[in-house]
């Protein structure tokens, strides 16, 4: 089945530096990405997605990478700003699921 | 308007207690979760509705029952609940259960504390 995970538990930057956060998955079949980022006390945020036919797409001060050699993705912040501190997850769907497999979460801690 | 809302925002009941959770969205999504999330874990699964129907359940236990009376709402009714489901309980909705890719949109969550 499908199996997505983080690779860190907590990732520490400087404000203004920038961030990447990875994630990688098992299932091959995987066809579609989501990464969401949780503020304490909130849900799950939508920050931007990626098909496979992909390998890169860009959002606002977030870019999204995609390796389906080694079944890995990235999610890229540029000029991480404090109220960027958050957990980040990302998520997979295969095809014929409309479930998203989530990761285990990254925490983002960024200093002032 | 792109917004799930779930009331209320925190809930402590007893073991003994009944209560419901509830969640609306008015973006005409015809999908519906449930999910629960412990402290530092992603959302894990409880129940899908599609059309109003029940598709989905991720073998919960019976003190959780849901409800979708109708394609705006979605409730979960809490009953004789333990300690260890103290957790974040969090609704979202979709446009629908086709394709595998129609992002799921995430209520705030209700904070629930069984004592």
């Amino acid at each position: 089945g499908e199996s997505v995970g983080l690779h860190l538990p907590t990732l520490s930057v400087q404000e203004g530096d920038n961030s990447i956060i990875n994630c990688a998955y098992s299932n091959s079949a995987s066809d579609y990405f989501i990464w969401y980022k949780q503020e304490s006390g909130k849900g799950p945020q939508f920050i931007i997605d990626i098909r496979s036919n992909m390998d890169k797409r860009q959002g606002q001060r977030v870019t999204v990478l995609l390796n389906k050699t080694v079944k890995h993705l990235s999610l890229q912040i540029a000029a991480t700003q404090p109220g960027d501190s958050a957990v980040y997850f990302c998520a997979g769907l295969s095809g014929g699921s409309y479930i998203p497999t989530f990761g285990r979460g990254t925490s983002l801690i960024v200093h002032p | 308007d792109t917004e799930v809302t779930q009331t209320p925002k925190h809930l402590v009941m007893g073991m003994t207690n009944k209560k419901s959770l509830k969640c609306e969205q008015h973006m005409g999504h015809r999908a519906m979760y449930w999910y629960k999330q412990k402290a530092k874990k992603p959302p894990e699964l409880m129940f899908v509705y599609s059309y109003e129907k029940l598709s989905i359940n991720e073998s919960v236990p019976s003190r959780f029952s849901p409800e979708c009376p109708n394609s705006s709402l979605l409730n979960l009714h809490l009953h004789a609940l333990q300690p260890e489901d103290s957790a974040l309980y969090l609704c979202a909705s979709s446009r629908q259960l086709a394709g595998g890719s129609d992002t799921q949109y995430f209520g705030p969550g209700t904070r629930l504390t069984v004592l």
